[in-house]
């Protein structure tokens, strides 16, 4: 089965401060993808990561990938309250030949003035 | 371009009602999906479509149907309202250049917050 992990699920954090979300997944992939969710709003890409070892970086967010570990990684460098939103990783996968593209939980991370 | 547009915004209907929602996307992708997300959840797939003609259930597609006679266009019907399917719906489409491939980042709609009473 697919499955697609985060955690931690909730974050508080304060502005400042530094901070890392992991992103776990069951199958094996080669691409995985970050999107942010702001309240109320839809979602919007963030990162697109394709081969092991990818990373990319924007402002204070940088996301990796480890391809064997099935692992991506979203640190967050001296976090600043517009940061604060819910953060989903995404996997491409495949089931009996077919491809499945699986959202994890998400992370609701909330930024402390 | 506009991108991914939804209609409508909002909607509440009453038990045992019918509607569409409605999704275009003017970016030429071939493939499309509909999600639902409910309060401080994740999203759940309930149907994805590789192109015109070609539709496939996803996760949770018990009471809802689609049809895809365009690549713009992937409206999402709702046929028996049930207070279970109180949620916010999202529509996305992506492209992939091989029929069947591997999907690729998704463009998301703003949603349609729906209510059943």
């Amino acid at each position: 089965e697919l499955k697609v992990e985060q955690n931690p699920l909730f974050l508080s954090m304060q502005e400042g401060k530094n901070y890392t979300i992991y992103c776990n997944y069951s199958t094996t992939s080669d691409r995985l993808y970050w999107y942010r969710q702001d309240p109320g709003k839809s979602l919007e890409s963030l990162f697109v990561l394709l081969s092991n070892g990818a990373v990319k970086q924007e402002g204070r967010l940088m996301a990796s990938l480890d391809t064997k570990a099935r692992l991506s990684t979203l640190h967050i460098t001296a976090a600043v309250h517009d940061l604060s939103a819910t953060y989903f990783c995404a996997v491409v996968g495949t089931t009996s030949g077919t491809y499945k593209y699986i959202f994890g939980t998400g992370t609701r991370l909330k930024v402390l003035a | 371009n506009a991108g991914v547009t939804q209609t409508p915004k909002f909607r509440i209907l009453k038990i045992g009602q019918s509607m569409t929602l409605q999704c275009t996307q003017d970016m030429n992708h071939n493939y499309m999906y509909w999600y639902r997300q409910d309060p401080g959840m994740g999203l759940k797939l309930i149907y994805y479509s590789v192109g015109a003609g070609i539709t496939d259930k996803g996760e949770v597609p018990n009471g809802y149907n689609v049809s895809r006679s365009t690549t713009e266009d992937f409206p999402l019907r709702l046929e028996l309202a049930a207070p279970s399917q109180t949620s916010v719906y999202f529509c996305a489409s992506s492209f992939t250049r091989l029929a069947g491939g591997p999907h690729n980042e998704q463009f998301f709609g703003p949603g349609t917050r729906l209510t059943v009473l």
